[in-house]
């Protein structure tokens, strides 16, 4: 079957501006994550959901960004006033349980803010 | 706090040579899970293995093994017999799974960079 998917795969942008960043998890995947990369550095835990609820938004780093996940499939990753800081991949994740299955993570999307 | 650390940034070995790649960790936590994830050139974190911290059994999974020891706070990964489509970078995590915590929100080392020269 299909894994997790991620659009767009790169996504240009100019500081100040809002993004939108979009997460279709493995079908029937209840746990979805999302994970922010720098160059050189390990992914870094911002927001989990279970379901539809945002069970936990502690790596969130300011309130610029925010997640959303209407009907506890899709997702999408939302960046408002983007700041060059912001350039990193972003990788979102599923499992089918939220404690016990492996996480199963998409190719992610470069966000470059210039 | 949790915290992950990735010593080695970069690892050179010629093809069919052993290479061990090490991770230390710290947490108060006393159950927690370990994880070992690769990243080749194509960004996908792919899953290699998990621990819980009950099992300080050793595992060998091909040319694979993990070497868990808690009284050391280290989880060592080694690949026997590199081969040139070992070359990504790897990724040692931790999780802590507390009421109410995701075990899947997990802390990653920085990354060991293993490129395998044929």
């Amino acid at each position: 079957g299909a894994g997790v998917s991620q659009t767009p795969s790169n996504k240009v942008t100019e500081k100040g501006k809002y993004v939108e960043l979009r997460c279709d998890p493995i079908s029937g995947h209840t746990a979805l994550y999302w994970y922010r990369q720098s160059l050189g550095q390990g992914p870094e835990f911002l927001i989990y959901f279970q379901g539809t609820g945002a069970a936990d938004d502690s790596g969130l780093p300011n309130d610029r960004f925010f997640a959303v996940r209407p009907e506890g499939s899709v997702s999408t990753l939302k960046i408002q006033r983007t700041e060059r800081g912001d350039s990193a991949v972003y990788l979102c994740a599923s499992s089918s349980t939220p404690h016990n299955s492996p996480l199963h993570f998409g190719n992610g999307t470069r966000l470059t803010v210039t | 706090a949790q915290k992950v650390t990735q010593a080695q940034t970069e690892i050179s070995v010629v093809e069919k040579e052993d290479v061990t790649l090490d991770c230390v960790y710290e947490t108060r936590d006393t159950t927690y899970y370990l994880f070992w994830y690769k990243q080749p050139p194509s960004g996908e974190l792919v899953f290699l293995i998990r621990r819980n911290s009950f099992d300080e059994q050793n595992e060998i999974s091909g040319r694979y093994s993990w070497n868990f020891q808690k009284s050391t706070s280290s989880f060592n990964f080694t690949i026997t017999a590199s081969q040139v489509v070992d070359s990504a970078v790897y990724f040692c995590a931790l999780s802590e799974f507390n009421k109410g915590t995701s075990y899947g929100k997990l802390t990653f080392g920085q990354g060991t960079i293993l490129t395998v020269h044929p």
